[in-house]
Formats: C-alpha cells, sequence, structure tokens
C-alpha cells in the first residue's frame, strides 16, 4: 500500500529551467511532508520540509508547495543546475506521532546541458 | 569526517548465511535507525533505537536483530539470508525522536546481495 506515491521514475529538464517534481499522498493523517535529495552510492540527504498548517515553503531555489484538498505537494527547483541531478525522495510523518517517515520510491531528476 | 557511517558498503554472501552490518554516528544523536531500500526502490524503516532503546519495530523478520552496545552505534545482523533480503540497507541518525525529521542524516548505505 503505497502511501506516497511519486509517479514519475524520471524527468529530464534542461539546465536553466524549473524542475517540478510530483508527489501524492493518500493518508490523510500526515502532518508534515520533506523532501530528500539522493546522489549515487550515498545516503539521502535533507531538502526541504513544509507543514501541514502552511501551503508554501521556499528555501532559496527550492521551493515546496502543498495542497491538501489534492493531496498533492511538489518541489520545484528554479533556476535547475547540473549537480541538481539527481534522485529525489518525497516523504510524510502521521500524525499519530510514532516518529516514522513514510517514503516514496524517488524521481530522477536528469538536468540537461 | 564522516558523520554517520556503515561498514561494509557492499555485501555478497550465500543464502543461509548469518551477516551482520554496522552503523556509528558521531553526531551526539541520540535516536538511530536502520531502513531497507528494496528492488522496487522503496525506503521503508525497519527499526528505531532512542538511547539504546528500541522504540521502532516494523514488520521485519525475527531473522533481523538490531542491537545498540551505545547510543553512537546501532548494528543490524542478520541471520539466515534469503535471496529477498538482497537490497541498499541505510542507516540514520537524528538528534531526537521529537520533530528533527528532517534532520535525519544517513549514511552511505550496504548494498547486500544474497545469492
Amino acid at each position: 500500500d503505497q502511501q506516497v506515491k511519486q509517479n514519475s521514475p524520471s524527468l529530464s529538464v534542461q539546465e536553466g529551467r524549473i524542475s517540478i517534481l510530483n508527489c501524492d499522498y493518500t493518508n490523510s493523517m500526515f502532518d508534515y511532508f520533506l523532501w530528500y535529495k539522493k546522489y549515487p552510492a550515498e545516503g539521502p540527504t535533507f531538502l526541504i520540509s513544509i507543514s501541514s498548517i502552511k501551503d508554501k515553503n521556499e528555501d532559496g531555489r527550492f521551493t515546496v508547495f502543498l495542497n491538501k484538498s489534492a493531496k498533492h505537494l511538489s518541489l520545484h527547483i528554479v533556476p535547475s543546475q547540473p549537480g541538481d541531478s539527481a534522485v529525489y525522495f518525497c516523504a510524510a510523518r502521521a500524525m499519530n506521532r510514532d516518529d516514522k517517515i513514510i517514503f516514496g520510491k524517488g524521481t530522477r531528476l536528469h538536468i540537461l546541458p | 569526517d564522516t558523520a554517520v557511517s556503515q561498514t561494509p558498503k557492499y555485501l555478497v554472501t550465500q543464502m543461509g548465511n548469518d551477516k551482520s552490518i554496522k552503523c556509528e554516528q558521531n553526531l551526539g544523536h541520540d535516536t538511530m535507525y536502520w531502513y531497507k531500500q528494496d528492488s522496487k526502490k522503496f525506503l521503508k524503516i525497519m527499526f528505531s533505537y532512542n538511547n539504546k532503546e528500541l522504540i521502532i519495530n516494523e514488520t521485519v523478520p525475527n531473522r533481523f536483530s538490531p542491537k545498540s552496545p551505545d547510543k553512537a552505534h546501532l548494528n543490524l545482523h542478520i541471520n539466515s539470508l534469503e535471496l529477498g533480503d538482497s537490497a541498499v540497507y541505510f542507516c540514520a541518525s537524528s538528534q531526537d525522536r521529537q520533530g528533527a525529521w528532517e534532520t535525519q542524516y544517513f549514511g552511505p548505505g550496504t548494498r547486500l546481495l544474497v545469492l
């Protein structure tokens, strides 16, 4: 049962353009959402997060948007840079505070020169 | 200076063997985790320890036994390895178990292949 879905396994974007990575979730109890970035042969690293009481959080080139009614969030990267090529995992945590983070399958982002 | 380290990075072994993966963090964190990323790329939590106490134990076969000798170490021992255990295992740590999810630091992963 995939509670966090990233339906695009990969995405290619031209350098300098906007990258938009999408994530859908099914559990209405999720109250906190995170994006992690992963390079090959390394562990995931935290990128940006958003609480369910907000609909937008921005950090430099990275912005996460949350649409609770649609149970959808997206990560925008603008402008995209070569170093952004990586796998991006969407993750969520539920209100029952059992400390678990549920991860999506990831989307591989390729930034094209 | 490595924050979360795992050994070995690669592990190839025969079915039925017993193996251990070690994890150490030098961040002074109280909570450590083991995650499994399977062939379908899902990253799922297996265990979590807080100050050497088990706090999360997902539905994992009891062939998997975590051991935390101190709060800087969380080792994973796997008995009677099966083909389906082939995966990448990530160790992670965080400052505490409440609220600091964004500061989970992951190790580089251990790629286990069971033949």
